[in-house]
């Protein structure tokens, strides 16, 4: 079963820290890794990966994954308040169906606080 | 630029009652999704669909049905409602390289 799992759950930091998010995954034919941020409502889109070892970069958010050890993290740096969100990873799994379509396969997230 | 539109935003249903969630999207993708968001689950997908007449079962399709109406609309429809039903319910569309999420449905079951 395909499964992407998100590490911490949960994490509290003060203004100016950097943290890390974690994304394991198990999927047949992993076909991208993305990340979204969530902050009220709609999921917003931050990164597309599918290549190893190629950082991705915008501002002071940065991801990278590793397809031979199947994970991912997203790094934030000098963090502020309005980065406070949940942060979710998605796997694209090119498992087709009859009808040809890829689905996307979310771990539960990482809520995200950070203190001023 | 309207992207992702879902309706209604919020509903409260009686147990066993009825009802569809509208989406539509203005962007000319094929893909669409169902998700439902429960605390501590992270998005779960209950149904998708390649393209217009197409459709297929996602994680949790169990008492939702789905209709692609057309290329724009994607409907999600419960037929008999239980209170498990009650959740946040987002719909998506993607392109070639993300996926696009309407603001969402919050659906009780009471």
């Amino acid at each position: 079963e395909d499964k992407v799992v998100q590490s911490p759950l949960s994490l509290v930091v003060h203004e100016g820290d950097t943290v890390t998010l974690n994304c394991s995954y198990e999927v047949t034919n992993f076909r991208s890794l993305l990340w979204y941020k969530q902050e009220k409502k709609a999921p917003t889109f931050l990164f597309m990966l599918t290549s190893s070892g190629i950082e991705k970069k915008s501002g002071r958010l940065s991801s990278i994954l590793d397809k031979k050890e199947l994970f991912s993290i997203l790094n934030i740096t000098a963090t502020q308040t309005g980065d406070s969100a949940i942060y979710l990873c998605a796997v694209e799994s090119a498992g087709r169906t009859t009808s040809g379509t890829y689905k996307y396969i979310f771990g539960t997230g990482t809520r995200l606080k950070v203190l001023a | 630029n309207a992207g992702v539109t879902q309706t209604p935003k919020f509903q409260v249903l009686k147990t066993g009652q009825s009802m569809t969630l509208q989406c539509a999207q203005d962007m000319n993708h094929n893909s669409m999704y169902w998700y439902r968001q429960d605390p501590g689950m992270g998005l779960r997908l209950i149904y998708y669909s390649a393209s217009e007449g197409t459709t297929d079962k996602g994680e949790v399709p169990n008492g939702y049905n789905v209709s692609r109406l057309n290329k724009r609309e994607f409907s999600l429809r419960l037929e008999s409602a239980a209170p498990s039903q009650t959740s946040v319910y987002f719909c998506a569309s993607r392109d070639r390289i993300r996926a696009f999420f309407g603001q969402g449905t919050r659906l009780t079951v009471v």
